[in-house]
């Protein structure tokens, strides 16, 4: 059973367009990581959200926490071609460790 | 400030032979994930361990794969007579504790062909 769904799996956009990732559950989350991957590489955390409703800003990104704590989305804007890479979202809860299977963010010049 | 590091980053075995991962993880870090993430899709929880002990190997195929996190050293991943499934990007974490939300900090990876 896939306890994270993420959607799109992947997503090809033009330099400077908007774009935003999901990662839903039908349980909730004790708190929500979101990582990019790069090829050839492992995942590096961006951020962390624990409260619901919270949402945290990255430079260009945006994260937020659903107020349900069911769902997260990650929102990029004026994407760039250095935020290509494979984002994923991860719920640890109570050892039982979980990815989702990524979305993977093509931004082409 | 070293991160994880995992070795080697490239390991190439004919079926049959032993694959040995080898994880070392942040310093002062006690606990330690692996993963197993192949073409096209997501991250697989393995196995997490505290030194010395197996917390959770529910991720674990039941047969020729084993871990250990040996109070000296590092983490091993070690997998017997490998076959062409087991072709995959090995990852290792670590986080301080085990705590709901703890931050995992990642490895580069080792990156497994089996011929």
């Amino acid at each position: 059973t896939q306890l994270l769904e993420q959607s799109p799996q992947f997503l090809s956009i033009q330099e400077g367009e908007n774009l935003t990732v999901y990662c839903n559950s039908s349980s909730v989350f004790s708190s929500l990581q979101w990582y990019r991957q790069e090829p050839g590489e492992g995942p590096v955390l961006l951020v962390t959200v624990v409260t619901g409703g919270e949402v945290k800003k990255l430079k260009r990104l945006t994260f937020q926490f659903g107020d349900a704590r069911k769902d997260s989305s990650l929102h990029i804007t004026a994407a760039q071609p250095g935020d290509t890479g494979l984002y994923l979202c991860f719920r640890s809860n109570d050892y039982k460790l979980s990815f989702g299977a990524g979305t993977t963010v093509t931004v082409r010049a | 400030n070293a991160g994880v590091m995992q070795n080697p980053r490239h390991l190439v075995r004919r079926r049959g032979q032993e694959a040995r991962l080898r994880c070392s993880p942040m310093k002062g870090h006690s606990h330690v994930y692996w993963y197993r993430q192949l073409p096209e899709e997501g991250l697989k929880f393995m196995v997490y361990l505290q030194k010395e002990n197996i917390i959770d190997e529910s991720g674990m195929p039941k047969e020729r794969f084993s871990a250990e996190f040996p109070k000296e050293g590092p983490s091993i991943l070690r997998i017997q007579q490998v076959v062409r499934g087991d072709s995959a990007a090995y990852f290792c974490a670590s986080s301080l504790s085990g705590g709901r939300g703890e931050t995992q900090y990642f490895g580069p990876g080792t990156r497994l062909l089996v011929l």
